[in-house]
């Protein structure tokens, strides 16, 4: 596989379950990023990870957990969501976005359209 | 904290028209990134701007980077029904830890 693919594709869960998103990255990238997509917003950084540490939390809620066990792979740990948490969850990876000879690109995956019941 | 403002955010254009989308941004920065997004579907990297008077284009596409101004624009030319998406322009804060700041993209519709 290339590029940047997430699983599952579509998630419907409860306000009380616990899902996970996985995102994994082919393209030899160091970083990853999790954003949300809703509908009449702008896109919105989550988190980030550089090396698999955590660089970047954007203020969001405990119920949103990330796990980056290696540079390859992202996880999303979702519990007690609520109902306006619904939106695509999009992952992306870059180059190690701190050394200037990176071009800064993200490259996203397809997204996971979580609805949350 | 760095702003970034597209418009128009919804542009209907009949096939075979030109028109050009704006990309401003309110902070020093020079790497500018679009992307297109179809329904439904991820986002897609276009251009990568590194320079100020950076052009790149592609098919019937053109974007442009005018670092001075803190303006980039998407100029279409000539266009057809599979220009139809959603585009978004994205600036890099030039920090090397922040990540991509996005506009909030330009729907555009083309139609016959």
């Amino acid at each position: 596989e290339t590029g940047v693919t997430q699983t599952p594709r579509h998630l419907v869960m409860g306000m009380t379950n616990k899902k996970s998103l996985k995102c994994e990255q082919h393209l030899g990238h160091n970083a990853m990023y999790w954003y949300k997509q809703s509908a009449k917003k702008p896109l919105e950084l989550m988190f980030v990870y550089n090396f698999k540490e955590q660089t970047e939390n954007n203020s969001v809620p405990s119920r949103f957990s990330p796990e980056c066990p290696n540079s390859s792979h992202l996880f999303l740990h979702l519990h007690t969501l609520q109902p306006e948490d619904s939106a695509l969850y999009l992952c992306a990876s870059s180059q190690d976005p701190r050394q200037a000879t990176n071009t800064g690109e993200l490259f996203f995956g397809e997204g996971s359209r979580l609805t949350v019941l | 904290e760095l702003k970034v403002e597209q418009n128009p955010l919804f542009l209907s254009m009949q096939e075979g028209k030109n028109y050009t989308i704006y990309c401003n941004y309110s902070t020093t920065s020079d790497r500018l990134y679009w992307y297109r997004q179809d329904p439904g579907k991820s986002l897609e990297s276009l251009f990568v701007l590194l320079s100020n008077g950076a052009v790149k284009q592609e098919g019937r596409l053109m974007a442009s980077l005018d670092t001075k101004a803190r303006l980039s624009t998407l100029h279409i030319t000539a266009a057809v029904h599979d220009l139809s998406a959603t585009y978004f322009c994205a600036v890099d804060m030039n920090s090397g830890n922040t990540p991509l700041v996005f506009g909030k993209g330009t729907r555009l519709s083309v139609i016959a």
